[in-house]
């Protein structure tokens, strides 16, 4: 079974703090995704990377960035936190072939004061 | 672009009863369907998934099938369980794995 494992379930920081949230999935999959999940809004996309290095932007990238050096590990980075970036933030993953679904770790419930 | 539409939620049921859950999508080319839940405090994980025109998906009771002709893929389920109660997402494939998802209806059972 694939796993996608997300560093922290919970994760409470100040504004203007840099903060990253750690994914690693286990399977070799070529793709890593990056959304934000709030009442509502349904899921945003913020990043993603088809490979190694490679990354393009969501819907919503404004305040973030990414990171990809290794094929099994996608970090998303909050340059400079603020409270508007209180949310919860999954990670998923799938192979490159458009038929296979997504893998999806637990979320990083992040809160930002 | 693509989009998915879904049911409008809270949804509550008694136990025993019908689900349906309408979803209709647009989109260029022929996607890939699919349904995912989400229990509390977890991420989404796939319920069930079809990938053309007529295939049903199916998985632990629950039934869809990819209607191309009314861009269509209502979840249904013959008889809730409490168990069931979770937020259902429905979605779609184009290209690369990229998803289109729709926003999400919560269900309730109640015994």
């Amino acid at each position: 079974d694939v796993k996608v494992t997300q560093s922290s379930r919970y994760l409470v920081k100040r504004t203007g703090e840099k903060v990253f949230l750690e994914c690693v999935q286990d399977m070799d999959h070529e793709n890593m995704f990056w959304y934000r999940q709030d009442p509502g809004l349904g899921l945003r996309l913020i990043y993603f990377s088809y490979d190694v290095k490679m990354k393009e932007k969501g819907d919503i990238p404004e305040g973030y960035s990414v990171s990809r050096e290794k094929k099994e590990r996608f970090s998303l980075i909050l340059e400079s936190a603020s409270t508007n970036q209180t949310s919860m933030y999954l990670c998923a993953s799938t192979p490159g072939r458009s038929n296979q679904p997504q893998h999806f770790g637990d979320g990083t419930r992040l809160s930002i004061l | 672009g693509n989009s998915v539409t879904q049911m409008e939620g809270p949804v509550t049921l008694s136990e025993e009863a019908f689900l349906t859950i309408n979803c209709t999508y647009t989109a260029t080319g022929y996607p890939s369907l699919f349904w995912y839940v989400q229990y509390p405090g977890e991420g989404l994980q796939l319920l069930l998934k079809a990938t053309k025109a007529d295939d049903k998906g199916s998985n632990k009771g629950f039934e869809a099938t990819y209607r191309k002709e009314t861009t269509s893929f209502h979840l249904e389920k013959g008889s809730v369980q409490v168990s069931d109660s979770a937020v259902y997402f429905c979605a779609l494939n184009t290209n690369a794995g990229k998803s289109t998802f729709g926003d999400g209806t919560t269900l309730t059972v109640k015994p």
